[in-house]
């Protein structure tokens, strides 16, 4: 089954700073990789997703990449803020058909600085 | 527009107690899920069902057991709670077969004693 693997497990960055997540999948069938926050005693939130047929998305300070040939995709927020901190889930799925699994990293613990 | 409604939210249980965590959802989705949530362990998948009358094993499902009764609904059953299990578990539903977002309930902290 798939796995994915997240890195680092915790990130501290001063405010105003960029922070970068980094994971990897081992099926090379995922083909949906969104990236959750969840902010402390709360539900995850969807923050930013991304498909296997697009390289890069972007939405405001946030963006993602992804590496189909490496099986890998990173999370970047660029000029930060202590409101940005929380822990990042990476998550890997396939969608279509009967395959329904969404499998999650272990996440990253993010400490903006002010 | 409630989303995803997962009950109880707080649960205390004695080792050997069974205990059945009900979920809803209210936005037509197909596929629905349960996690745990341990700390430094992430969201670990129990069970899932990708539609409506199937259900599939995720990576931690021993001890635990799972119903989707209908499009909207999907429980999570402990028949003989160990502390083991002790967690946060949180229910989650997506419009899988196009790859859209889950949604999340608000979780159930349980402790098992």
């Amino acid at each position: 089954g798939e796995n994915v693997e997240q890195h680092p497990s915790t990130l501290s960055v001063q405010e105003g700073d960029s922070a970068v997540i980094k994971c990897t999948y081992s099926d090379s069938a995922s083909n949906y990789f969104p990236w959750y926050k969840q902010e402390l005693g709360k539900r995850p939130q969807l923050i930013i997703d991304i498909r296997s047929n697009v390289g890069e998305k972007k939405d405001q300070r946030i963006a993602v990449t992804l590496n189909k040939t490496a099986k890998h995709f990173s999370l970047h927020i660029t000029e930060t803020q202590p409101e940005d901190s929380a822990v990042y889930f990476c998550a890997a799925s396939r969608y279509g058909g009967s395959q329904g699994n969404l499998i999650f990293g272990k996440g990253t613990k993010l400490s903006v600085k002010p | 527009n409630a989303g995803v409604t997962q009950t109880p939210k707080f649960q205390v249980l004695k080792t050997g107690q069974s205990m059945t965590l009900q979920c809803a959802q209210d936005m037509n989705h197909n596929s629905m899920y349960w996690y745990r949530q341990d700390p430094g362990m992430g969201l670990r998948l129990i069970y899932y069902s990708a539609s409506e009358g199937t259900t599939d094993k995720g990576e931690v499902p021993n001890g635990y057991n799972v119903s989707r009764l209908n499009k909207r609904e999907f429980s999570l059953r402990l028949e003989s709670a160990a502390p083991s299990q002790t967690s946060v578990y949180f229910c989650a539903s997506s419009g899988q077969l196009d790859g859209t977002e889950a949604f999340f309930g608000q979780g159930t902290r349980l402790t098992v004693v």
